[in-house]
């Protein structure tokens, strides 16, 4: 099946700094990439959908000053979690989408805010 | 709006033994599809099965397949000569087709399932 990759996998942070997390398709071109937070035990949530070369598309609560999405080539998206604050720690996944209706899902990122 | 209900929070399975995880989902679509996924404790999500709901035949990958009841809205996912590789999260998923925005998944909320030896 279709490899999606992620980087890094777990990153420690200071409360206020930036941290960036990439998204990559290895072996085909995504049109659409996803971006997901995952609490403990419990299910994924859509944060936003984002297209090659457009604004990336919301979920409703969520911050976009706060998650800047990028999606700038069909092989690349970036999640930027601005100012970071310990509430901000999580598992963030990201998923993949060719043409079709499966989405491919990278390993996932933990994310640690001191 | 959609919803995928999965009533299962946890279930064990005795290895080589067969397992049905349980999913109802509501939704007034016609057109969509429907996901199993498994999230093992790696915790990359891997895709199980999936089924295009106007197809009437189950969908099946080796000992994986599943019950589509439309009229129901239910659909099962059954795990035949149980390993020990398949402990992990379940998460059930519906995608409504749409056309000029993005399909979106709406995931349920899981069901935890050990194979036990």
């Amino acid at each position: 099946g279709a490899v999606v990759s992620q980087h890094p996998s777990r990153v420690i942070c200071k409360s206020g700094t930036s941290v960036k997390i990439e998204c990559r398709s290895l072996d085909f071109q995504a049109t659409t990439m996803f971006w997901y937070r995952q609490f403990p035990k419990q299910s994924l949530m859509l944060m936003a959908t984002s297209n090659e070369g457009s604004k990336a598309t919301y979920e409703q609560g969520v911050e976009k000053d706060k998650f800047l999405i990028n999606h700038a080539s069909l092989t690349l998206s970036t999640l930027t979690v601005t100012s970071a604050h310990p509430e901000d720690s999580s598992f963030y996944i990201c998923s993949a989408r060719e043409g079709g209706y499966t989405q491919y899902f990278g390993p996932g990122t933990r994310l640690t805010v001191l | 709006a959609q919803t995928v209900t999965q009533s299962q929070p946890e279930m064990s399975v005795q290895e080589a033994e067969t397992v049905t995880l349980s999913c109802t989902y509501d939704t007034s679509e016609n057109n969509y599809y429907l996901f199993w996924y498994k999230q093992p404790p790696s915790r990359q999500m891997i895709l199980v099965i999936r089924q295009e709901a106007y197809k009437q035949q189950n969908a099946t990958e080796n000992r994986f397949s599943v019950n589509f009841q439309k009229a129901a809205k239910s659909f099962s996912l059954k795990i035949s000569d149980s390993q020990l590789g398949d402990t992990a999260m379940y998460f059930c998923a519906f995608m409504k087709l749409s056309t000029g925005t993005a399909s979106k998944l709406t995931f349920g909320t899981g069901t935890r399932l050990q194979v036990t030896l």
